[in-house]
């Protein structure tokens, strides 16, 4: 199994254009997680999905899309790119979301812009 | 807003000696807290979960205790070894898919 993938693994952009970043995960987990990770901050919830069709935002929603049309699956979108969004990404599933259920993490994607 | 605080925000202990640092959280809506190891360019990765009826966890020289009437958990790390360096993040689950993490603790062992 690979587990849960993310690409690019580097990026930037320049304030105001858009870009996905891609999360993909082949254990059949329900629950996939979007989180940002800034200096002195913890990781902070983006959004998150409970199955395929089904998403809800997290603590910091804003400037962010997401999308679950397959359990595979789980895009960010980044609509107009501004430099509060200069982050490291990471993407995160579990079998359902809930009890004892630990999140497995990708890599992460290390986000620029200017 | 629900807070999860970590401390010490960094520690640095020779090799050898035995540590711990203090996860706390909401005494109220708990469902589960995890621990997780995070490793400098690596991802996290899952250590324990602890519940509400759950006891004491241990994984070789880490253990994991937990307080849910007052709201925290210690890790312990015993005999620390150089390759225990890393970030230890605790992250509480309410019980709503929104886990909240903490901003970790920064171990660094010295040989």
């Amino acid at each position: 199994n690979a587990g849960v993938t993310q690409t690019p693994k580097f990026q930037v952009l320049k304030t105001g254009q858009s870009m996905t970043l891609q999360c993909a995960q082949d254990m059949n987990h329900e629950y996939m997680s979007w989180y940002r990770q800034d200096p002195g901050m913890g990781l902070r919830l983006i959004h998150y999905s409970v199955g395929a069709g089904i998403t809800d935002q997290g603590e910091v929603p804003n400037g962010y899309n997401v999308s679950r049309s397959t359990t595979e699956d789980f895009p960010l979108r980044l609509l107009s790119a501004a430099p509060s969004q200069t982050s490291v990404y990471f993407c995160a599933s579990s079998p359902r979301g809930f009890d004892t259920d630990t999140q497995y993490f990708g890599p992460g994607t290390r986000l620029t812009v200017l | 807003i629900l807070n999860v605080e970590q401390s010490p925000q960094s520690l640095h202990v020779q090799e050898g000696d035995s540590t711990n640092f203090t996860c706390s959280f909401p005494s109220s809506n708990f469902y589960a807290l995890h621990w997780y190891r995070w490793e400098t360019a690596k991802s996290p990765e899952a250590l324990f979960v602890m519940t509400l009826n759950g006891d004491e966890k241990k994984k070789g020289r880490i253990s994991a205790t937990l307080n849910t009437k007052e709201g925290y958990s210690y890790l312990y790390i015993k005999g620390s070894q150089p390759e225990d360096s890393a970030t230890y993040l605790c992250a509480f689950d309410p019980g709503t898919y929104k886990y909240i993490f903490g901003t970790g603790t920064r171990l660094k062992v010295l040989a």
